[in-house]
C-alpha cells in the first residue's frame, strides 16, 4: 500500500543533542512538508520541499534543518539551536493536481530528557 | 492577522445528531482552496472534504458537506449523523496561490482546531 512513513514514534533527546527524523513516502509525490503541532494547537509549517535537491523554510523553521537528496526521503533535523523541541511532528506529501489534498504520516512525538 | 479562524474551541453533540463546525478564512487571492481534516486521539491526520473558489457547489463526501460561503469567506463542515468515532480534533485549512486549471504546490495554512466530542 502506499503512504507515508515516519520513524520513529517516539523520540528522546538530550540537551545539545541533534537528532533526525525520519519521512519517506512512496507515493510519488514531488512535493513533501514538515509540520510542528503543539497540545491543543494547529499545525505549523517548518519547512517544505517542492523538488528534488530543492527546500524552503516555512514559518517556523529556526533551529531544524532539512535534506531532499531523494524523491522519497524528506529527512527533519532537530539541531540543538531548537530551544523548545517537545513536539509532534508531522510529515505530509502532496501530488501536483490543484485539488489534491496532503497526505499525513503518524507522526512522531519528541520530548526532552 | 490569522489567515483561518476557527472560532469554536470544543463541540458537543449527541450521537445521531448533526454538527457544524466554524471555519472562517482570509485571503486576496481570488484562486484557493479550503480542506478540512480530522485529528482522532492517535495522532494521524485524515482528509475528510476539499473546496475549491471556484466550485460552483458545495462539496460533499459522504456524512461530510461544506456550506461554503464565499462572500462572508465562511468554510463550515457539517457532520450529519454524528457517531461515537467522529470524536476528534477538526482543522480546516486553505492553500493559496492555485492556477486556473493547473497545478500547485502551495503549502496549508492550518486553523487552531476543534474539538469534538460525541456523546451517546
Amino acid at each position: 500500500d502506499g503512504g507515508i512513513t515516519q520513524s520513529p514514534k517516539y523520540l528522546f533527546r538530550k540537551e545539545g543533542q541533534n537528532v533526525t527524523l525520519s519521512c519517506e513516502q512512496n507515493l510519488n509525490h514531488d512535493a513533501m512538508y514538515w509540520y510542528r503541532q503543539d497540545p491543543g494547537q494547529g499545525l505549523r509549517l517548518i519547512y517544505y520541499s517542492q523538488i528534488v535537491n530543492d527546500f524552503q523554510k516555512g514559518d517556523i523553521a529556526e533551529g531544524y534543518s532539512v535534506s531532499r537528496e531523494k524523491k522519497e526521503s524528506f529527512p527533519l533535523t532537530v539541531t540543538s539551536a531548537q530551544k523548545n523541541p517537545t513536539a509532534f511532528y508531522l510529515c505530509a506529501s502532496r501530488g501536483a493536481r490543484q485539488r489534491q489534498p496532503q497526505h499525513f504520516g503518524d507522526g512522531t512525538r519528541l520530548s526532552i530528557l | 492577522a490569522q489567515k483561518i479562524t476557527q472560532t469554536q474551541p470544543g463541540m458537543f453533540v449527541q450521537e445521531k445528531e448533526a454538527v457544524t463546525l466554524d471555519c472562517t478564512y482570509d485571503t486576496s487571492d481570488p484562486s484557493y482552496g479550503l480542506f478540512w481534516y480530522k485529528q482522532p486521539s492517535s495522532g494521524e491526520m485524515i482528509f475528510l472534504i476539499y473546496q475549491g473558489s471556484y466550485d460552483q457547489q458545495n462539496a460533499t463526501e459522504g456524512r461530510y458537506s461544506l456550506n461554503f460561503q464565499k462572500a462572508r469567506k465562511s468554510a463550515n463542515l457539517v457532520i450529519s449523523a454524528s457517531q461515537l468515532g467522529d470524536s476528534a480534533m477538526y482543522f480546516c485549512a486553505m492553500r493559496e496561490g492555485l492556477k486556473a486549471g493547473g497545478t500547485s504546490y502551495g503549502k496549508l495554512t492550518f486553523g487552531q482546531g476543534t474539538i469534538l466530542t460525541v456523546h451517546p
